[in-house]
């Protein structure tokens, strides 16, 4: 079955990098995302991956992707306070539809 | 305009009432979805629409009935709901089609079951 499973919390000092990370298990996944959702707030996509891809960067963020492993992590690079969110990541099942299976979620808190 | 748009924000309900959720979006995405999000957890899917019409219902319960009477417009009507319904209801649209094409997601409306 789809399942993805994430670390439920981090904590950085600001200007540190953050590193998130998940596994999944439904290899026939095609894209992988993360997520930023902040307090009261709906879902903000923030990058994605293509599974034939290892690295995708985007300005402070790189996500990786282990495929062998089923496991992608997202680095924040000089994390600021504004990053402080929870973090999810998601897996597409198969079957059309764009199905998002999400993880629990990463709460990030970002201290001086 | 690339926004997803929700009301209410907040909802308060007895158990007895009967109230809608409202999701809206002018981006010409043919494909819509409601998810529930409890407290402390990520969101679970609850319906999707394809081209107004219902594509996936994830065995949600009848006291919700979701309704697409456009392809801008998707309702979310309520009745009979328990307290633990009380969660964050999200709307999201994409383009229909295609592997991927980003779904984007409004505000929520917190539901409040008394």
């Amino acid at each position: 079955g789809e399942d993805v499973e994430q670390s439920l919390f981090l904590s950085v000092r600001e200007g540190d990098s953050s590193v998130i990370n998940c596994t999944y298990t439904d290899s026939s996944s095609t894209y992988l995302y993360w997520y930023k959702q902040e307090p009261g707030a709906g879902l903000q996509l923030l990058t994605y991956i293509f599974s034939n891809m290892d690295m995708k960067q985007d300005q402070r963020l790189t996500v990786l992707l282990n495929k062998k492993d089923k496991h992608l992590s997202l680095r924040i690079a000089d994390t600021q306070t504004g990053d402080s969110a929870i973090y999810f990541c998601a897996e597409s099942s198969t079957g059309g539809y764009n199905k998002l299976i999400f993880g629990a979620g990463t709460r990030l808190a970002v201290h001086p | 305009d690339t926004e997803v748009t929700q009301t209410p924000k907040h909802l308060v309900m007895g158990m007895t009432n009967k109230k809608s959720l409202k999701c809206e979006q002018h981006m010409g995405h043919r494909a819509m979805y409601w998810y529930k999000q409890k407290a402390k957890k990520p969101p679970e899917l609850m319906f999707v629409y394809s081209y107004e019409k219902l594509s996936i219902n994830e065995s949600v319960p009848s006291r919700f009935s979701p309704e697409c009477p456009n392809s801008s417009l998707l309702n979310l009507h309520l009745h009979a709901l328990q307290p633990e319904d009380s969660a964050l209801y999200l709307c999201a649209s994409r383009q229909a089609g295609g592997q991927y094409n980003e779904q984007f997601f409004g505000p929520g409306t917190r539901l409040t079951v008394l």
